[in-house]
């Protein structure tokens, strides 16, 4: 149990396009799920909280425009990069935690998605 | 606010050696948890411990050992006897929420430990 899946694992696009990475829980229902960056040999910092049915929590620093969160399901939460640049080229990382059922509710990761913007 | 500091960018070891890996946290909190995670070179994060401010008592899982001392906001790791497949990235991580850690988490830089033959 508590398996989470992200969509795509990786993926290339060009500059100015939009990407749209998935973040499922797939036998649990989760109201909230985290989004994290991780660039090259760095750290996890988060990036958001999505909770379902609300606007996303974006951490100081994250452009709300630019990466749109939608949680629109128990067990489905979307990140969309708007206008990729090369710089948004990073290793991202949902979370989703559970809303019962687990030991003191604690939040299990996705497999990460490689996004690359040439 | 709160900060994890993993001093240790990279450690190499040779299999067969303990290496320890030190983690220091900082937290204005009473009530907190602490997380280790590895990350191998796929980039999936493996979930190795938690533990809660409550409780001080070390652990030891197989070749792994956690201490835990408040007393020098540190939660170290050690691995015993290590093996090539241990080598990876090793976070860890802090969080305040008191249901269990399902809050956002705070991660240090990470320690890339390298185990070679």
């Amino acid at each position: 149990g508590a398996v989470v899946s992200q969509h795509p694992s990786r993926v290339i696009c060009k500059s100015g396009t939009s990407v749209k990475i998935e973040c499922r829980s797939l036998d649990f229902q989760a109201t909230t799920m985290f989004w994290y960056r991780q660039f090259p040999k760095q750290s996890l910092m988060l990036m958001a909280t999505s909770n379902e049915g609300s606007k996303a929590t974006y951490e100081q620093g994250v452009e709300k425009d630019k990466f749109l969160i939608n949680h629109a399901s128990l067990t489905l939460s979307t990140l969309t990069v708007t206008s990729a640049h090369p710089e948004d080229s990073s290793f991202y990382i949902c979370s989703a935690r559970p809303v019962q059922g687990y030991v003191n509710n604690e939040q299990f990761f996705g497999p990460g998605t490689r996004l690359t913007v040439l | 606010a709160q900060k994890v500091t993993q001093a240790q960018t990279e450690i190499s070891v040779v299999e067969k050696e303990d290496v320890t890996l030190d983690c220091v946290y900082e937290t204005r909190d009473t009530t907190y948890y602490l997380f280790w995670y590895k990350q191998p070179p796929s980039g999936e994060l493996v979930f190795l411990i938690r533990r809660n401010s409550f409780d001080e008592q070390n652990e030891i899982s197989g070749r792994y050992s956690w201490n835990f001392q408040k007393s020098t906001s540190s939660f170290n790791f050690t691995i015993t006897a290590s093996q090539v497949v241990d080598s990876a990235v090793y976070f860890c991580a802090l969080s305040e929420d008191p249901t269990g850690g399902g809050n956002k988490l705070t991660f240090g830089t990470g320690t890339q430990l390298k185990v070679e033959l």
